[in-house]
């Protein structure tokens, strides 16, 4: 099974600077028949389920402010925050969903405020 | 408005069987893979299983394999999770989410806690 691992996992960022979120997988997860790959990013605040940010590595979902992106191909991905706002404190968790099930999530990254 | 629904959590003793059940309205349920996912308290997420638009095809993660069972009932537009054998370390909130064409997760409800414990 592919496994996908995060850093930090925890990261404290001042108010309208960057903050930057790393997920490696185990294996390639370039679906190479339509050139995508595949890792998403959620979003989770306390006490609420996980909100879709990122899919296909890059696209951002509908709603998403544009200070959240995504970057990466193979084994190696980035999510960035640029101009970091109160909101966005939360725990953030790559997931990917490359061939045959499971489709397994990093351990997470805590965003805090510096 | 798309909505999901869980319910079915409860506290149990080690060993025994619960039945979780996620509601679903607001899209076509017989369009959707959809999953179930699990956090233990304070802890993060976990891929649980999944099951194709026509329940066909099931997958689930090494850990529960043999002790749940995922199904549908595109009919009555739910999904179930059977969880037998259970253990402490099942304990946990379980989330159901719609899948987008059988990988990333659009969609979440607001999760049902199941305690295992004596």
């Amino acid at each position: 099974d592919i496994v996908v691992t995060q850093s930090p996992d925890s990261l404290a960022v001042s108010l309208g600077e960057r903050a930057t979120i790393n997920c490696k997988s185990s294996q390639n997860i370039l679906y190479s028949a339509i050139n995508k790959n595949c890792l998403a990013w959620y979003q989770q605040k306390p006490g609420q389920p996980p909100k879709l940010l990122i899919y296909w590595a890059s696209i951002r979902e509908s709603g998403v402010p544009d200070r959240f992106s995504g970057s990466g191909s193979g084994t190696d991905f980035t999510l960035t925050i640029d101009s970091l706002q109160a909101e966005d404190v939360a725990v953030y968790y790559c997931q990917h969903y490359y061939g045959t099930p499971p489709y397994s999530f990093a351990q997470g990254t805590k965003l805090e405020i510096k | 408005e798309v909505q999901l629904v869980e319910s079915g959590g409860g506290l149990v003793q080690p060993g025994g069987s619960l039945r979780l059940s996620c509601a679903a309205s607001g899209f076509t349920f017989s369009n959707f893979w959809m999953t179930w996912v699990r956090q233990a308290p304070g802890k993060g997420l976990e891929w649980v299983a999944n099951i194709k638009e026509d329940g066909s095809e099931e997958y689930y993660v090494d850990s529960v394999k043999g002790r749940v069972t995922i199904s549908r009932d595109n009919a009555k537009n739910s999904l179930f999770l059977q969880m037998s054998s259970l253990r402490t370390d099942d304990t946990a909130v379980y989330f159901c989410a719609r899948d987008r064409g059988g990988s990333y997760y659009e969609d979440w409800g607001q999760g049902t806690l199941v305690t295992v414990a004596s």
